[in-house]
């Protein structure tokens, strides 16, 4: 079956613009995570979420951060007056459920580039 | 709070030999751990995923090993080919957590 998709696959914006950020899981799978990969930091947490509900947002770096999903399945993380130091690519996973021992299937991320 | 350390962060080996691939973590109260394969510009494959309670896990030409109360796991990878060539990444994940926790990686150039 389709695994998880992300779009768009290449971002370049200017410093101050908002962007958003797409992710389709897999279909059936409840649970669904953003990770970033940066080439300081490697990679990083940011929210996961199970169902519509956000449990754990800890990993979001400021407040210009910020993640939504609707209807239990597709994801939007929104980036507010970015910042050149949001380049990244960011990766979407997606598991059964929210549980440490179902595995996480991730898409192909989204390299974002701030002018 | 869990840190993973990957050992070498660069390997280049000619094509045919045998390899290992290392990963340690600080906490060992993990729930799994998993290897991951990443592409130049790609997502992330999963590789194997050791439960806690295993001690290995084997696909293909891939086996990993667990060893929880040292906070150690290796990748080894037998009979090398210029396709394994990519950024291999390991990755833990706590009880009770949902967050996989990276390892910065280890970038693997087999050598026809």
């Amino acid at each position: 079956g389709a695994g998880v998709s992300q779009s768009p696959s290449n971002k370049v914006t200017e410093k101050g613009k908002d962007v958003e950020l797409r992710c389709d899981p897999i279909s059936g799978h409840t649970a669904l995570y953003w990770y970033r990969q940066s080439l300081g930091q490697g990679l990083e947490f940011l929210i996961y979420f199970q169902g519509n509900s956000a449990p754990d947002k800890s990993g979001l770096p400021s407040d210009r951060f910020s993640a939504e999903r609707t209807g239990g399945s597709v994801s939007t993380l929104t980036i507010q007056r970015t910042q050149q130091e949001d380049s990244a690519v960011y990766l979407c996973a997606s598991s059964l459920v929210a549980m440490a021992h179902n595995e996480q299937f991730f898409g192909p991320g989204t390299r974002l580039t701030v002018l | 709070k869990q840190e993973v350390t990957q050992i070498p962060a660069a390997l280049s080996v000619p094509e045919g030999e045998n390899l290992v691939l290392n990963c340690s973590f600080t906490d060992s109260a993990i729930y799994n751990l998993q290897w991951f394969r990443q592409d130049p510009g790609k997502g992330l494959t999963s590789l194997l995923l050791i439960q806690s309670s295993q001690r290995e896990q084997t696909s293909g030409r891939l086996n990993a090993s667990l060893d929880k109360s040292s906070g150690r796991s290796t990748l080894y990878i037998a009979a090398s080919q210029p396709g394994d060539s990519a950024t291999y990444l390991c990755a833990v994940i706590g009880p009770g957590a949902q967050k996989l926790v990276f390892g910065q990686g280890t970038r693997l150039t087999i050598n026809p």
